[in-house]
């Protein structure tokens, strides 16, 4: 299975700072036929399903803002949030929807400083 | 407007069966994939099954491969995961998730789009 480790556990930004997310897969998840990496970003808020951030690493799911981005590639990817906004407190998860089984992060939980 | 709403879930002893259901509505079921997905308190999501639209196509995780059983039923906009000889570190909260892939016989991209709002399993040893 791949693995994905996500760093830190925790971190707490300042409001209109940047918040920056870290995701490690233990193995390539950059299909050759695309070029595309295939890994999703989500975010959790306490007592509610995860919601989809972005998907192949950079597409943002429609209606998300645009001061969520993601970037990376092969291994090693980055979630940042330009502007932290209070309603941006929430858990993060990176998965990687390459291969089975599809595997999710460990989370990143968000704070305001 | 899309919605997913689980039901089924409960207290249940080790070693028990339980079935889950979900019913959907503001798309067209038939046409996208389905999946079950768990997550234990304090822990990442974890995937555990994804059928086809057409359900033709069944998938699951090793953990529950043997044990669970998905389905759906697109007359009715419904799917099920049929949950047996459960165990303790079956204990989650079990989400319905929409696939963002379109086709009956789409295997999944495994990109969650829409979630329901889950239903708590709790299985005691």
């Amino acid at each position: 299975d791949i693995v994905m480790t996500q760093s830190p556990d925790s971190l707490a930004v300042s409001l209109g700072e940047r918040a920056t997310i870290n995701c490690k897969s233990s193995q390539s998840v950059l299909h050759n036929f695309n070029n595309k990496n295939y890994l999703a970003w989500y975010q959790q808020k306490p007592g509610q399903p995860p919601k989809l951030l972005l998907y192949w690493a950079s597409t943002r799911e429609s209606g998300v803002p645009d001061r969520f981005s993601g970037s990376g590639s092969g291994t090693d990817f980055t979630l940042t949030i330009s502007t932290l906004q209070a309603e941006d407190v929430a858990v993060y998860y990176c998965q990687q929807h390459y291969t089975a089984p599809r595997t999710f992060g460990q989370g990143t939980k968000v704070e305001i400083k | 407007d899309v919605q997913l709403s689980e039901s089924g879930g409960g207290l249940i002893q080790s070693g028990g069966s339980l079935r889950l259901s979900c019913t959907a509505s503001g798309f067209t079921f038939s046409n996208k994939p389905m999946s079950w997905v768990r997550q234990a308190a304090g822990k990442g999501p974890e995937w555990v099954s994804t059928i086809s639209g057409s359900g033709a196509g069944t998938y699951y995780a090793d953990s529950v491969r043997g044990r669970f059983t998905i389905s759906r039923d697109n007359s009715k906009n419904a799917l099920y995961l049929q949950m047996n000889s459960l165990r303790a570190e079956d204990t989650a909260v079990y989400y319905c998730a929409r696939d963002i892939a379109e086709g009956a016989d789409n295997t999944g991209s495994y990109v969650f789009d829409r979630w329901g709002q889950g239903a708590l399993v709790t299985v005691s040893s």
